[in-house]
């Protein structure tokens, strides 16, 4: 059964800090790994997504990385701002689950001015 | 193109009663899934719907249904509410041309 960690839980920084999220998983046979970011109350905004051949996506500020050989995948989040603070999670589809998306506990961040 | 929509936002509930959630994917879209999420346990995997067939089931109790219509539209419903069944109620869709999959913003069920 694939089981998902994200540490920390949760994390505070200051403005323009560049950061980095972690996600470690124990089964490596992935489809693809999601990263998306949820505002208190709300659903989750799809950040990037890395399909299973691929080592890394970036998009704007924000960098996903993923080594399957380890079991981990980070989000590198560059020049941090006040409008990042969200809580991030990781998500993996697996080969035989069909759609079905396992998710890491969440990392919390705030960032502050 | 609209995004995935769920109805209602907001819904309480007493316990023992039953509830009907709704969720619309994007146009075009054929896979529906839900999840939970609660401050316990997190988001957790509740079924995969795709072209009106379930093929996938999370490990919810039998209280726990859905069904999909030909229009793709979903909908779960829950059965002798408890007061655990407190929680956000997310829908996903996935089209099948993307691996992205795409969620709505949630149906935050109170059960009293």
């Amino acid at each position: 059964k694939q089981e998902v960690t994200q540490i920390p839980a949760a994390l505070s920084v200051p403005e323009g800090e560049n950061l980095v999220l972690n996600c470690s998983f124990t089964d490596s046979a992935i489809y693809n790994l999601q990263w998306f970011r949820q505002d208190p109350g709300k659903g989750l905004t799809s950040l990037l997504l890395i399909q299973s051949s691929q080592r890394e996506q970036t998009s704007g500020r924000l960098n996903a990385s993923l080594d399957k050989s380890s079991g981990r995948s980070t989000l590198y989040i560059a020049a941090s701002q006040p409008g990042d603070s969200a809580t991030y999670l990781c998500a993996l589809e697996g080969w035989d689950a069909g759609n079905m998306l396992t998710f890491g506990g969440g990392t919390r961040l705030m960032v502050k001015p | 193109k609209a995004g995935v929509t769920q109805t209602p936002r907001y819904l309480i509930k007493t316990r023992g009663q039953q509830v009907t959630l709704s969720c619309s994917p994007i146009s075009g879209h054929r896979s529906v899934s839900w999840y939970q999420q609660t401050p316990g346990q997190g988001l957790q995997f509740l079924f995969e719907y795709f072209s009106e067939t379930q093929r996938n089931k999370g490990n919810f109790p039998g209280r726990f249904s859905g069904r999909q219509f030909s229009n793709s539209r979903s909908e779960m419903n829950v059965s002798t509410l408890e007061l655990g069944d407190s929680a956000l109620y997310l829908c996903a869709s996935k089209g099948t041309d993307s691996y992205e999959q795409y969620f709505g913003p949630g149906t935050r069920l109170t059960v009293t």
